[in-house]
C-alpha cells in the first residue's frame, strides 16, 4: 500500500491565482482530512470528511473548498490564493472515527507572494 | 475551540539518555491522546496512543503517562538515539470529536 499520497509537493502560486491539492489513499479509509501547518506551529485542521459525499469543516476553512467524489480521493482547493495561505499542506486518513489514529501523507509546500 | 500546549519548544538530550516531553491540555472532555513524530520534510508519524481509561502505555522504547487529575501527558523515550531527533506533537481528541487538536510541538535533539 502507498497510504496517503500527496501532489504536489511544492508549488508557487500568485496572488489571487487558484489551484488544487490532490489527496489519495489506498487503505480504504472512511475518514479524511486535511490540515495546515504553519511555521513552529501545530497542525490546523482545514476540512474533513467522514465518507464519500459528504464534507465538514474543521478550525480554519476560510478561502478552501474540498469535494469528496470518492472514498480514495479528497482534494483540497485554494480559488483565491492569499500570502495567509502560505504554509504546508498535509492530507491525512483514518478508518474510523477522527478519534482514532491517523496516517498522514508528506505534504505539499504551498507558498503566495 | 481546544488548548493543547507544550511545557518546553526544545529539548536537547545525549545519546543513549531517556527523554519525557511533556504536554498539557484543558478539555477534560478529551478521551484520546496521541503522539506523533515529524521528521524535516515529512509528515506527521504515529508513535503511540492512550484513551483516558488507562494512566499508562508502552510501546517500543516510548511510553505514554497520562494524568487526568492536572490534565497532563508525556512521552518517554527510553535510550534516545539520534533518529530521535524531530519535532514531536501531542494531540487530543474530545468524546464524540471527528478530529484530533493538535499542539505546537516540541523540538527533540538528541547529542551524539
Amino acid at each position: 500500500n502507498a497510504g496517503v499520497t500527496q501532489t504536489p509537493k511544492f508549488r508557487i502560486l500568485k496572488i489571487g491565482q487558484s489551484m488544487t491539492l490532490q489527496c489519495t489513499q489506498d487503505m480504504n479509509h472512511n475518514y479524511m482530512y486535511w490540515y495546515r501547518q504553519d511555521p513552529g506551529m501545530g497542525l490546523k485542521l482545514i476540512y474533513y470528511s467522514v465518507g464519500a459525499g459528504i464534507t465538514d469543516k474543521g478550525e480554519v476553512p476560510n478561502g478552501y473548498n474540498v469535494s469528496r467524489s470518492t472514498t480514495e480521493d479528497f482534494p483540497l482547493r485554494l480559488e483565491l490564493a492569499a500570502p495567509s495561505q502560505t504554509s504546508v499542506y498535509f492530507c491525512a486518513s483514518s478508518y474510523g472515527q477522527g478519534n482514532e489514529k491517523l496516517f498522514f501523507g508528506s505534504g505539499t509546500q504551498l507558498s503566495v507572494l | 475551540g481546544e488548548s493543547v500546549g507544550l511545557h518546553l519548544p526544545t529539548l536537547s538530550v545525549q545519546e543513549g539518555d531517556n527523554s519525557i516531553i511533556n504536554c498539557a491540555y484543558s478539555n477534560s472532555a478529551s478521551d484520546y491522546f496521541i503522539w506523533y513524530k515529524q521528521e524535516s520534510g515529512k509528515g506527521p508519524q504515529f508513535i503511540i496512543d492512550i484513551r483516558s481509561n488507562m494512566d499508562k502505555r508502552q510501546g517500543q522504547r516510548v511510553t505514554v503517562l497520562l494524568n487526568k487529575t492536572v490534565k497532563h501527558l508525556s512521552l518517554q523515550i527510553a535510550a534516545t538515539q539520534p533518529g530521535d531527533s524531530a519535532v514531536y506533537f501531542c494531540a487530543e481528541s474530545p468524546t464524540g470529536a471527528n478530529n484530533l487538536f493538535f499542539g505546537t510541538g516540541t523540538r527533540l535533539t538528541v547529542i551524539p
